[in-house]
């Protein structure tokens, strides 16, 4: 079965500087997508990005960056000059062959000024 | 970006009555919605994958009956909250995921907070 693991329930970071959200999955397929999506207090989910599986080459959408280790089944998501507006819930997931996507529990990011 | 729109934003009923709440997709066409059930600072919980023109698949532990869906159209699904209890109240999201480009984005509505008094 499809899991999907952030181990950091909650992480903060001053602004300007960069953090690191963590997330684990797994699953024995070998074509997949992964996203992660903001959750601000709106409570509106918005995608901040997304990866494919069988690219080698991390996705990077402005800011935002990721490091996909598919062997370690890792996904982490790096936020460079962290903004006050970077501050949200941010949700990991996982996604295969039109089936349904599978959220991790969660990181509550906190920026400080 | 492709929009979903969710309405009401949040409603307050009484005890033992129905709520509908409504998922629109927009500029785009979706065959499948999914519906989330989210507690305070928790995680989004799949509570039914929604199809259009056919019965909706409902996650195990979730009550078909209370919780009626319908897609009836591939812009439209419908979520009833039938004969609602003070433990439905949550805050209740969709997705429609985009039948174009292979269907492997999920957008989401801005969700309904649901209080049952």
């Amino acid at each position: 079965a499809q899991t999907v693991t952030q181990s950091q329930p909650e992480m903060s970071v001053q602004e300007a500087e960069t953090v690191t959200l963590s997330c684990t999955y797994d699953t024995s397929e070998s074509d997949y997508y992964l996203f992660w999506y903001k959750q601000p207090p709106s409570r509106q989910m918005i995608l901040v990005i997304r990866q494919e599986a069988y690219k080698q080459q991390n996705a990077t959408e402005n800011r935002f960056s990721v490091n996909f280790q598919k062997a370690a089944k890792s996904f982490s998501l790096k936020i460079s000059d962290s903004q006050l507006g970077d501050a949200a819930m941010y949700f990991c997931a996982y996604y295969y062959n039109f089936n349904k996507f599978y959220f991790g529990s969660g990181t509550k990011l906190n920026v400080k000024p | 970006g492709a929009v979903v729109s969710q309405h009401p934003s949040w409603v307050i009923c009484k005890s033992g009555t129905s709520v509908k709440i409504e998922c629109r997709s927009l500029d785009f066409q979706a065959t499948t919605m999914f519906w989330y059930r989210q507690f305070p600072k928790q995680s989004l919980m799949l509570m039914a994958t929604s199809n259009e023109g056919s019965k909706a698949t409902y996650e195990q532990g979730v009550e078909k009956d209370k919780f009626l869906i319908n897609h009836a159209s591939l812009t439209l699904s419908t979520l009833t909250v039938t004969s609602a209890h003070p433990e439905d109240s949550s805050f209740y999201i969709c997705s429609a995921r985009e039948d174009a480009g292979g269907g492997t984005e999920a957008f989401f509505g801005q969700g309904t907070r649901l209080t049952v008094v």
